[in-house]
């Protein structure tokens, strides 16, 4: 069975780094575009940007650019996304999605992660 | 680059067909045939629908359906039932900003 499994809630302070993890289960990335997406506290979801799993190609909404990092590994099949310095308005649940290259629509999401920043 | 614009809620009787509009430019649905639709329950994974416009996954009922015209795009679904109860995402390719941009998100109640 096809899976992506991110990494568990987390609570940060403001300023502190963090790195969150979606890791694909049952099939090879090589050949898959993963994406990560933002859901804020009662608002719609966001495209953060994109990474390709082949050579790492990356692609970032504006808004998100010069924010978040986003890389992967392809000898453990796993994306991450991460912050250099947490603000309390990064305080969201985000999602990682995957799509085949050539593709253009989300097949498979992970089950999300609640990152929690406050002091 | 603005989020493309879906109505805030959208209800409907079991039973009943509902339509989700979601409109664009010409520079993401008006341009591109990629046009994609999720199901989104919150705290669960989104749920692919419709993708390039109105082809469905396998495993996706057939009372969800999409077409688009110009700039804008639509999920149809018949036959409303309670479990259709979530809020509805369109998402398209874009050439301006992002690569992909997400509607305002649709929150569907059955009555």
């Amino acid at each position: 069975e096809v899976q992506l499994v991110q990494s568990g809630a987390v609570v940060k302070k403001p300023g502190e780094s963090l790195k969150i993890s979606c890791q694909g289960i049952g099939y090879s990335f090589t050949n898959y575009w993963i994406g990560w997406v933002r859901q804020m506290p009662g608002k719609g979801l966001e495209w953060m940007g994109i990474i390709y799993f082949h050579d790492s190609t990356t692609a970032y909404n504006p808004s998100f650019q010069g924010q978040v990092a986003i890389s992967v590994d392809k000898s453990i099949t796993t994306a991450y996304v991460q912050w250099s310095s947490l603000k309390a308005s990064d305080s969201a649940i985000y999602y990682c999605a995957s799509t085949r290259h050539g593709n253009h629509h989300w097949d498979y999401w992970g089950q999300g992660t609640l990152v929690t920043v406050s002091t | 680059q603005s989020a493309l614009t879906q109505p805030a809620s959208v209800s409907g009787s079991p039973g009943q067909s509902i339509t989700i509009s979601c409109t664009g430019s010409s520079h993401d649905i008006g341009r591109y045939k990629f046009v994609s639709w999720y199901r989104h329950h919150p705290g669960e994974a989104p749920k692919l629908l419709i993708y390039d416009v109105s082809n469905r996954p396998s495993g996706v009922s057939d009372r969800f359906s999409g077409s688009k015209s110009g700039n804008t795009a639509s999920l149809t679904i018949s036959g409303l039932q309670a479990e259709d109860e979530a809020d509805y995402y369109c998402t398209s390719d874009s050439d301006i900003g992002s690569p992909y941009v997400f509607g305002t998100g649709t929150e569907v109640t059955v009555l």
